[in-house]
């Protein structure tokens, strides 16, 4: 059964452009989570996703956004970006809709110049 | 705000040695998790204690739930270098399933 993919792994970005991220679930996970991780804050949750609809926000500002599609596979998306947008971003999936065990993707690390 | 706190942040021992990560909260978690992360990779999960005072032991690592469920601990015994890494305690206090909340780790290291 292949992992949670997450395309691409690096990115390197200017100040003021915008990012689209990939994320493609283990095979039947329905439950997609977005996570940042920086070395300062650790991982802090963006947003959740459970079949297309957003079931959780985390405390980003609104240039983070993000959405699911029929397949599951989810995206998200900042604009505007900013020096202090650079981190590790992390997808993680879910067995089932309670499942708290989570299933993480390698990650796309993003550096913004 | 439910925040879990990790200690120590960082930990550098010798090969064989013993050693043990806390997790601590003011909340009470429905289920809290430990993850192990290494360079360039995404967290892996070790385990998930559920039951107040329940024990699991993964090999060589040993994995406690305090009994109001706001604590957890990490014991490694006899540790390898394969151990190196971050570990992570992470936990649900009940919201929304995708929202996990993560202490900022501890950054183990073994020497040979």
């Amino acid at each position: 059964k292949a992992g949670v993919t997450q395309t691409p792994r690096y990115l390197i970005k200017t100040r003021g452009q915008q990012v689209t991220l990939s994320c493609s679930p283990i095979s039947g996970h329905r439950s997609v989570s977005w996570y940042q991780q920086t070395p300062g804050q650790g991982l802090q949750f963006l947003f959740e996703y459970f079949s297309e609809t957003q079931r959780n926000k985390g405390n980003f500002p609104g240039r983070f956004s993000g959405r699911q599609f029929s397949n599951s596979r989810s995206e998200m998306n900042v604009s505007t970006l900013e020096l202090g947008d650079s981190a590790l971003y992390l997808c993680a999936t879910f067995r089932d809709s309670s499942n708290t065990e989570a299933f993480f993707g390698q990650g796309t690390r993003l550096t913004v110049v | 705000t439910q925040l879990l706190e990790q200690s120590p942040q960082f930990l550098s021992i010798q090969e064989g040695e013993n050693l043990t990560v806390y997790c601590n909260s003011s909340s009470v978690f429905s289920s809290l998790q430990w993850y192990r992360q290494e360079p360039g990779e995404g967290p892996v999960l070790l385990v998930t204690v559920v039951t107040g005072g329940e024990v699991k032991k993964l090999k060589r690592l040993t994995f406690q739930f305090g009994d109001a469920r706001k604590d957890s601990s990490l014991h490694i015994t006899a540790a390898q270098p394969g151990d190196t890494g971050l570990y992570l305690c992470a936990g649900n206090y009940g919201g929304s399933q995708g929202n996990l909340i993560f202490g900022k780790g501890t950054k183990l290291s073994v020497k040979p």
